[in-house]
């Protein structure tokens, strides 16, 4: 089975930099995927990691640590728009995903 | 407008009801999958097609029905649900199973 663990609720500053973390336990790993989950909306592809380190794309980066079982997101630069929900899903065969964080971002 | 297309985006039904979603990609991918997203829980993986067969069944309650009659169309019938089964039902495709997957807009089901 397979255990992921995000923080449920985040708060940053428009302009600020936010780390989000993700643990996980699970047997068979094949990569890790951040989604965009705007309220309402569909989840949407942001980053996959498979290979340890830093995936870096634009203001938005993720890394990977497999033999800490650890990944984390970070949004640089954060705007208005990045109000949303963070899911981090981890790759067996298909996709399994944490509850995601919810991320508010204030002015 | 995303290459995955959900139909109904609403829908209301009482317990005693059978109804379908449909979903259809236009991306040319192998795989598809059914998820349920209930408030305050995660994603929830119910089915996986790969190539029109059934790859992955995560205990679903078989008044969830799915079809998959080409790689192109993904349906669920649903029949005889509960109050507890409303949610947003989200269709997703990718090239292959595990790959990045590109999500359809849901359907927000309401059962009464």
């Amino acid at each position: 089975g397979q255990n992921i663990d995000q923080p449920t609720e985040m708060t940053a500053t428009e302009g600020a930099i936010v780390q989000i973390n993700c643990t996980y336990q699970t047997s068979g790993f094949n990569g890790l995927f951040w989604y965009q989950q705007h309220a309402g909306e569909a989840p949407t592809f942001l980053s996959y990691n498979v290979l340890d380190g830093l995936e870096e794309k634009g203001r938005f980066s993720s890394f990977l640590s497999r033999s800490k079982g650890y990944s984390y997101l970070l949004l640089k630069e954060l705007q208005m728009k990045d109000s949303a929900s963070y899911l981090c899903a981890v790759r067996k065969y298909a996709l399994n995903f944490g509850k995601g964080t919810s991320l508010l971002v204030t002015p | 407008e995303t290459g995955v297309t959900q139909t109904p985006r609403h829908l209301v039904m009482g317990m005693t009801n059978k109804k379908s979603l449909k979903c259809e990609q236009h991306l040319g991918h192998n795989a598809m999958y059914w998820y349920k997203q209930s408030a305050k829980k995660p994603l929830e993986l119910m089915f996986v097609y790969s190539l029109e067969e059934r790859v992955e069944n995560n205990s679903v309650p078989s008044r969830f029905s799915p079809e998959c009659p080409n790689s192109s169309h993904l349906f669920l019938h649903l029949h005889t649900l509960q109050p507890e089964d409303s949610a947003l039902y989200l269709c997703a495709s990718s090239l292959m199973p595990g790959n990045e997957q590109f999500f359809g807009p849901g359907t927000r089901l309401t059962v009464l």
